[in-house]
């Protein structure tokens, strides 16, 4: 069936650090491509998407490239900062009227000053 | 601008109690409406989803039940929660189209005891 496979957290870093969290997907479609981001005790915001092979999805210093040969779309930033500190969730969407989410497991991501 | 709004944001209930959870969208008409449980420590889980006023589809068999009485307001309930009911309950919603995200409520934690 479709899922999403995105690498076991937590993630540590130190602040300035790079980042790179991995996401893969198996789907039959082809889908669109998001991640979404939950601050601790709130709800989940989308972080940045992309719908279709080769698109980059970009957001506040964060990047994702939808990769159809490889089916990931692993999720990269610079240069972290203790307040991008969050959980981090790799999301497909099939084509089709119920517009649902099917989401990874989440990443833990903690930058320490 | 559309918003979604989730209430109660925290709630602690015995085992066996009802419960009602109640979302409502801002600002836009006819969204698909969907409701997810984040148990502690893992990702989120599709519980429900409505893509138009009394049409729900269940994902996962449970002791949990939704309705939508109206076009913008979706309710979560159950007549006896478990333990295992405790997570965090969140709501989203989308617009009609393949290129719509879902847009998330603050949630609601919920603590059966």
């Amino acid at each position: 069936g479709d899922s999403v496979t995105q690498m076991e957290g937590p993630v540590t870093l130190s602040e300035e650090a790079f980042l790179t969290i991995n996401c893969t997907y198996t789907a039959t479609g082809y889908p669109s491509l998001f991640w979404y981001v939950q601050y601790p005790g709130e709800g989940l915001q989308l972080l940045l998407k992309a719908t279709k092979a080769d698109d980059k999805g970009s957001n506040k210093g964060f990047e994702a490239t939808y990769r159809k040969e490889t089916t990931s779309f692993h999720l990269e930033k610079g240069s972290v900062q203790v307040s991008d500190s969050a959980v981090y969730f790799c999301a497909l969407k099939l084509r089709g009227a119920t517009n649902k989410l099917i989401f990874g497991t989440g990443t833990l991501l903690a930058v320490q000053p | 601008s559309q918003t979604i709004h989730q209430w109660p944001a925290t709630l602690v209930q015995p085992v066996g109690s009802p419960l009602s959870l109640e979302c409502t969208v801002e600002g836009t008409s006819n969204p698909n409406l969907y409701w997810y449980r984040q148990a502690a420590g893992r990702g989120l889980q599709l519980l429900f989803y409505s893509v138009g006023i009394g049409q729900i589809s269940s994902e996962v068999p449970q002791n949990l039940s939704a309705s939508r009485p109206q076009d913008r307001q979706f309710i979560l309930s159950s007549k006896k929660l478990l333990l295992s009911d405790s997570g965090f309950y969140l709501c989203a919603w989308t617009g009609q189209g393949v290129s719509y995200e879902q847009y998330f409520g603050p949630g609601t934690r919920l603590t059966v005891t």
